[in-house]
């Protein structure tokens, strides 16, 4: 089944601890996104990747990192989390067609 | 991209069928029409895109003005499952570095 996976589903972790959200793609496609989702501010897109060790930042890309060294992971870093970072995480991947986006099932990060 | 806007929200009788507005007045020629919906706090779910012929698919129909400045996304017959937000993105086909979801549409899909 086509899917973008993300891991894990559900987090809570401490304020200064460094962790990964993994995402991976079975699709071989080329674009890779992630975004962040918060009440009242929608989905911001944080980083996108276009292919292979090529990644670029979106429009919240403070305090996170990103690497993309295989096709098919793209996995989001949050080298010292903080409790503003507490939100619903979504990785997303495309190919060359016009479809867009495939969306993961998200991952819900609390911050304490 | 072309900046598109929405009507907040909406509500329509289970089994009717559900017409989604959006206007974009500002799309230039090569650029799609995307349409997908969120429901509560799943991942975003594609529906239907085009660039200015009427398109259907098993889950919606896209019908786009001939001048393009508007389209409307139609469930024809809603169901409850349908209650979600409808977000619709204007972006260049293919290039998906920057995919922008705005405020989109709450549709209640009502008993």
């Amino acid at each position: 089944e086509a899917q973008v996976t993300q891991n894990p589903r559900y987090l809570i972790t401490v304020t200064g601890k460094k962790l990964t959200v993994t995402c991976s793609q079975n699709m071989n496609h080329e674009y890779m996104s992630w975004y962040r989702q918060d009440p009242g501010l929608g989905l911001r897109q944080i980083y996108y990747s276009m292919n292979v060790e090529v990644t670029d930042k979106g429009d919240v890309p403070e305090g996170y990192k990103v690497s993309r060294k295989e096709k098919r992971n793209f996995p989001l870093i949050l080298e010292s989390p903080s409790p503003n970072q507490t939100s619903l995480y979504f990785c997303a991947s495309s190919g060359p067609a016009n479809y867009g986006y495939t969306f993961g099932s998200g991952t819900r990060l609390t911050v304490v | 991209d072309a900046k598109t806007t929405q009507p907040p929200s909406m509500d329509c009788a289970e089994g009717r069928a559900a017409n989604l507005p959006c206007n974009h007045s500002t799309i230039s020629g090569n650029e799609y029409v995307y349409w997908y919906r969120q429901i509560h706090s799943q991942g975003p779910q594609y529906i239907i895109h085009g660039l200015k012929n009427n398109e259907t698919n098993e889950m919606a129909s896209l019908i786009i003005t001939e001048d393009r400045k508007s389209s409307t996304l139609i469930l024809p017959h809603a169901t409850l499952r349908d209650t979600a937000v409808y977000y619709c993105i204007v972006k260049e086909a293919g290039n998906f570095n920057k995919f922008y979801f705005g405020s989109g549409t709450k549709l209640n899909v009502k008993p």
